[in-house]
């Protein structure tokens, strides 16, 4: 069964520029997660989508921080204009249910560096 | 309202003698907990879950861990560590009432000595 998939997996660019990071989950899994993941910190979750709805966004700076998953299976997170705070791990995890039950599954994260 | 917390941020111990990462939540309804490692520059990955079956729960590796509602904890063991398990980890709490989320806790750095 193939995992979590994520492009890039590193990105370095300049404060104000925008970045787009991508996310497939695991075929079947309905329910999509984005992380951000600060050096020496647990993850934080940014927002979760249960097929093409956003269940919780509650943590996503949206003046800067936007997502989509409009077909309901991959998914795109986007930051415009970048800070240099947004430096951090982007993680992408998937799983069948809303919670509990088998648990999420992630990817192997995207490392932004911004400068 | 749900949270998780890890009770030490570095825990050192010597290869092969047994290893204990704690970790207590808080929850108001019937919790589901799990143990995610990340190893250097690597993603999390699933150690163990419990979602309200058996109390003690195996995992990969050789760790376990059990669930004790009395203490409200979910402690991580294993009986001899190797230099492998070196890593992060984190413990997660998720509900399947109310709101739906996994609760991180802020991560337990393992340490292992040659």
């Amino acid at each position: 069964e193939a995992g979590v998939a994520q492009s890039p997996r590193y990105k370095i660019i300049e404060k104000r520029q925008s970045v787009a990071f991508w996310c497939n989950p695991i075929s079947g899994h309905a329910t999509l997660y984005w992380y951000q993941q600060i050096l020496g910190q647990g993850p934080k979750l940014l927002i979760q989508f249960q097929n093409n709805g956003v269940v919780d966004d509650s943590q996503l700076p949206k003046d800067r921080f936007s997502a989509e998953r409009l077909k309901g299976v991959d998914s795109t997170l986007k930051i415009q204009p970048a800070k240099l705070e947004d430096s951090a791990v982007y993680l992408c995890a998937s799983s069948l249910e809303l919670a509990g039950g088998p648990g999420q599954f992630f990817g192997p994260g995207t490392r932004l560096t911004v400068l | 309202a749900q949270s998780v917390t890890q009770l030490d941020s570095h825990v050192s111990v010597s290869e092969g003698t047994p290893v204990l990462l704690r970790c207590n939540y808080s929850s108001s309804y019937s919790p589901s907990l799990f143990w995610y490692v990340q190893h250097p520059n690597k993603g999390l990955q699933l150690l163990l879950k419990y979602t309200s079956a058996a109390t003690l729960v195996k995992g990969i590796n050789g760790f376990e861990a059990e669930f004790k509602k009395s203490e409200t904890s979910f402690h991580l063991t294993k009986p001899s560590a190797h230099m492998s398990d070196a890593a992060e980890y984190f413990c997660v709490v998720s509900t399947t009432s109310g709101t739906y989320k996994y609760i991180f806790g802020t991560g337990t750095r393992l340490k292992v000595l040659a």
